[in-house]
């Protein structure tokens, strides 16, 4: 069974350049979450796709997008970058609609560097 | 807003003590509450959750939780340690009203196990 599965890994930028991280859900989910994980720090939501739409947004500015394809994958896109950006993404998938369709489960996350 | 607020920061403990973290949540309605861990180098994964029913939940590893619904609490428990516990741990909420399962998570609790 297939889990939750992000690319790249590790990645560097620099102030004011865009990056695009990349996950795929765990087998059978069609609903992604991503998230933003600051060194010492939980999670914090960054919004969530399902139907290719976006459902739900957290307190993060409009340089933060996304995107999900007709096979449920996601894209984040982070535009102009600051170095307070530098953190771990976490993609989390579920099922919307199942029995468990609040249980969230995370890919391993790309850590991303902004110098 | 939501909130949840985690008392131990950094926790050691021997092998074989007895554990307890403390989770607050700040809430009106009805929640959804979950515990994610995260070894050293892997993804955050999924200790226990509580729905509904019992308020006692046992998790994976030998771990449970309690439900305190007139405290705001879901303290995660567990008798005995091993040194393979060593990780960090985060409790995270949704609230059941939402269509996403949007998680709030707590800053989280470094647990440190000397053998």
């Amino acid at each position: 069974d297939a889990g939750v599965t992000q690319s790249p890994t590790h990645l560097i930028k620099t102030r004011g350049q865009q990056v695009t991280l990349r996950c795929s859900p765990k087998s059978g989910h069609d609903t992604v979450s991503w998230y933003q994980q600051a060194l010492g720090q939980g999670p914090q939501f960054i919004f969530q796709y399902y139907e290719e739409e976006e459902r739900q947004r957290g307190n993060f500015p409009d340089r933060f997008s996304g995107h999900q394809f007709p096979n449920y994958s996601s894209e984040l896109n982070v535009n102009a970058l600051l170095l307070g950006d530098s953190a771990l993404y976490l993609c989390a998938s579920s099922l919307t609609g199942g029995q468990s369709s609040d249980t969230q489960y995370f890919g391993p996350g790309t850590r991303l560097t902004v110098l | 807003a939501q909130s949840v607020s985690q008392h131990n920061h950094h926790v050691i403990l021997s092998e074989a003590a007895s554990l307890e973290l403390g989770c607050n949540y700040s809430y009106g309605g009805t929640v959804n509450l979950f515990w994610y861990v995260q070894y050293p180098g892997q993804h955050l994964q999924l200790l226990l959750k509580y729905f509904s029913g019992d308020p006692l939940v046992k998790g994976i590893k030998g771990f449970e939780a309690e439900f305190i619904k007139s405290k705001f609490s879901f303290n995660l428990r567990k008798p005995s340690v091993q040194w393979s516990d060593t990780a960090e741990y985060f409790c995270a909420v949704n609230a059941r009203s939402s269509n996403t399962g949007k998680l709030i998570f707590g800053q989280g609790t470094t647990l440190q196990v000397k053998p």
